[in-house]
């Protein structure tokens, strides 16, 4: 059970938007910790895709975009493309460094 | 560019110990305050922190894995190492060791391309 909670699975057909959902508490995203999003493509090595709950690294599209409010933080992925299919994960910290389960993207 | 490479055993036995070495290349180990740490994804699961390090030594490790995680930097040699002692099958995962992008901050910026570790007999 992680201490970060993700839905399990999104989709959404080519063109539209989807949101991915990160919910924590108090003593995480509540807390005021930063959350980062990943999205990680099988047999690869996860890559960062947000930072510091709203950043984009160099070279991440404009497509992806991060927020948080309170307990909770979302990833939003807009203009979806097939190649966006893949497991998103949330991170932040609480006491330790802390990951969400994980959510899959189907592009449908 | 900055490059991690994993290294060690694909194949452990149950009860013994894992050591992993993560050896780093296009920046040195000691030249800031980066956070460096080890990630694992057992088959089918999601990421989960195993632990992490500053060059200073000052070392950090997930609950979950009690006191079977030691962490430690070798700058002489620009790596950082992993051993989880006593494991079992549970601990078969990919296994990541990656850089924060900023200095004194905690997002995973650079990953290593993982390595798969089996436990088994």
């Amino acid at each position: 059970q992680s201490v970060l909670t993700q839905p399990p699975s999104v989709s959404g057909a080519p063109g539209q938007r989807v949101t991915i959902s990160c919910t924590g508490s108090s003593s995480n995203i509540g807390a005021g910790y930063d959350v980062h999003w990943y999205q990680h493509l099988p047999g690869t090595a996860p890559k960062l895709l947000i930072y510091g709950n709203s950043n984009r690294p160099s070279g991440v599209p404009d497509r992806f975009s991060g927020s948080k409010s309170g307990t909770s933080a979302s990833l939003a992925i807009t203009g979806l493309q097939a190649e966006d299919e893949a497991d998103y994960y949330c991170q932040s910290y609480d006491t330790t460094v802390v990951f969400g389960g994980g959510t899959k993207l189907t592009v449908l | 560019q900055l490059q991690l490479q994993e290294s060690g055993p694909g194949l452990v036995k149950p009860s013994e110990t894992l050591s992993l070495t993560c050896t780093v290349s296009g920046a040195s180990i000691s030249s800031s305050y980066y956070y460096w740490s080890w990630i694992r994804q057992p088959p089918g699961k999601g990421l989960e922190w195993i632990g992490g390090l500053y060059y200073s030594g000052n070392t950090y490790h997930n609950p979950s894995l009690k006191s079977r995680v030691t962490i430690s930097v070798d700058t002489s040699k620009n790596q950082f190492s992993l051993n989880l002692s006593s494991v079992t099958a549970a601990d078969t995962a990919v296994y990541y060791c990656a850089r924060s992008l900023f200095s004194r901050s905690r997002e995973v910026g650079y990953w290593g391309q993982g390595t798969l570790v089996t436990v088994s007999s």
